[in-house]
């Protein structure tokens, strides 16, 4: 069965630090990889999506992603966090199944940033 | 463009009523999803909708059923309420394109409270 798991449910980081959200996921076809960011009290929003191609992905608010295929991962990382990226973030992955096509959502990471 | 539409924005019902749920895909989108994102749960898949017929459901019961109109919105029921209904639904849409990557778009959900 296809399952993805975020492993920090919160993670807590001062103002201008590095920050890493780390996404596992188990799939035995072929998936494609997304990070979704929730502010409060509103719809998901994308990041950044793996289709193919470089495994290094760049997305929106400068965060990017690494596809580490071997390792089934594909973490989140911002080499300098602002107390506006605080917010809950979503890794998913898209897959065909008999159904047709599918998307997953991890747990979600609540990312609180302080001054 | 318009986003994905969703209303009522907050519904209040109590235990044993029904609630009904609509959206509006993105103009070109033909699938749309419902997730239900309940307090500490993350996102749980519910529906795939897509030309007008039910393509996937997530594990839950057929209390919670929907249907696709012919000009792709949607709308989400769910007839027999229990407190636990208690919710954000959220509603994505998206357009499979060649490469089978679902990118998906979402509303900024209803929350529906169930008393």
């Amino acid at each position: 069965a296809q399952s993805v798991t975020q492993l920090d449910s919160q993670v807590p980081v001062f103002e201008e630090a590095p920050v890493e959200l780390r996404c596992n996921y188990s799939s035995s076809v072929s998936v494609y990889l997304f990070w979704y960011v929730q502010y409060p009290n509103q719809g998901l929003q994308l990041l950044l999506k793996y289709l193919s191609g470089s495994t290094l992905v760049k997305g929106i608010n400068g965060f990017e992603a690494e596809f580490n295929k071997s390792q089934t991962s594909f973490h989140l990382r911002k080499p300098s966090v602002h107390i506006s990226d605080t917010a809950e973030y979503f890794c998913a992955v898209s897959l065909l199944n008999t159904g047709g096509f599918k998307t997953i959502f991890g747990a979600g990471t609540r990312l609180f940033v302080k001054a | 463009e318009a986003g994905v539409t969703q209303s009522p924005t907050h519904l209040i019902k109590t235990r044993g009523q029904q609630a009904t749920l609509r959206c509006s895909p993105i103009s070109g989108h033909t699938s749309v999803y419902w997730y239900q994102q309940a307090l500490g749960l993350g996102l749980q898949f519910l529906l795939w909708y897509d030309e007008g017929e039910e393509r996937n459901r997530g594990n839950f019961p057929p209390r919670f059923s929907g249907r696709q109109f012919p000009n792709y919105s949607s709308e989400l029921n769910v007839n027999a309420l229990e407190l636990e209904d208690s919710a954000l639904y959220l509603c994505a849409s998206s357009f499979t394109g060649s490469s089978g990557a679902n990118v998906l778009t979402f509303g900024a959900g209803s929350r529906l409270t169930v008393l």
